[in-house]
């Protein structure tokens, strides 16, 4: 079957780095994306990666090994707005994303 | 770029009516268009996919005559909910990707329907 493991929660400091892990198991992979959902909003696109290796956009980065069906989204000097619901979605082989029910991030003054 | 409308934002019914919600990519053309369902605190829901002038498929457990979609040209889908129901309430979400850019699909704002 599909599924996805992210932490159902994390806590951060504002001005910290925290990094939120994915482990992903598809039929098939077309590339993964990280979204960010603030609560009662939608999803809003962040990254994607589809080699192995590091993707470096401002504040956030996106990692992807494949071999290992892993990816992780690193968020550096935190603010209070990025308290919010990240979802790692990979992309399996009928280009379908699978979602998960994604890591609520929490950031403390 | 790659902006998605939706329309109304929130909606309130009386169970038994059916209600209309439209999904507009601004600028961009999008070619397929996705409408899913999120209940709180409870992961995206794929309901149904669908391409420009052709039917959409809908996914396991869907019911497609409740259901109606229809996406008549490469800027508009809509998703009607007929004869909705309390269990209908939830927020409806619609995604669209142009084919183009990795097949990234971008989210409207959702509607949250309320049925009483």
């Amino acid at each position: 079957g599909q599924n996805i493991d992210q932490p159902t929660e994390m806590t951060a400091t504002e001005g910290a780095i925290v990094q939120i892990n994915c482990t992903y198991q598809t039929s098939g992979f077309n590339g993964l994306f990280w979204y960010q959902q603030h609560a009662g909003e939608a999803p809003t696109f962040l990254s994607y990666n589809v080699l192995d290796g590091l993707e470096e956009k401002g504040r956030f980065s996106s990692f992807l090994s494949r071999s290992k069906g892993y990816s992780y989204l690193l968020l550096k000097e935190l603010q209070m707005k990025d308290s919010a619901s990240y979802l790692c979605a990979p992309m399996d082989s009928n280009y379908q994303l699978i979602w998960g029910a994604g890591t609520k991030l929490i950031i403390k003054p | 770029g790659a902006v998605v409308s939706q329309h109304p934002s929130r909606v309130i019914c009386k169970s038994g009516t059916s209600v209309k919600i439209e999904c507009r990519s601004l600028d961009f053309q999008a070619t397929t268009m996705f409408w899913y369902r999120q209940f709180p605190k409870q992961s995206l829901m794929l309901m149904a996919t669908s391409n420009e002038g052709s039917k959409a498929t809908y996914e396991q457990g869907v019911e497609k005559d409740k259901f109606l979609i229809n996406h008549a040209s490469l800027t508009l889908s809509t998703l009607t909910v007929t004869s909705a129901h309390p269990e209908d309430s939830s927020f409806y979400i619609c995604s669209a990707s142009s084919g183009e850019i990795r097949e990234t699909q971008y989210f409207g704002p959702g509607t949250r329907l309320l049925v009483l």
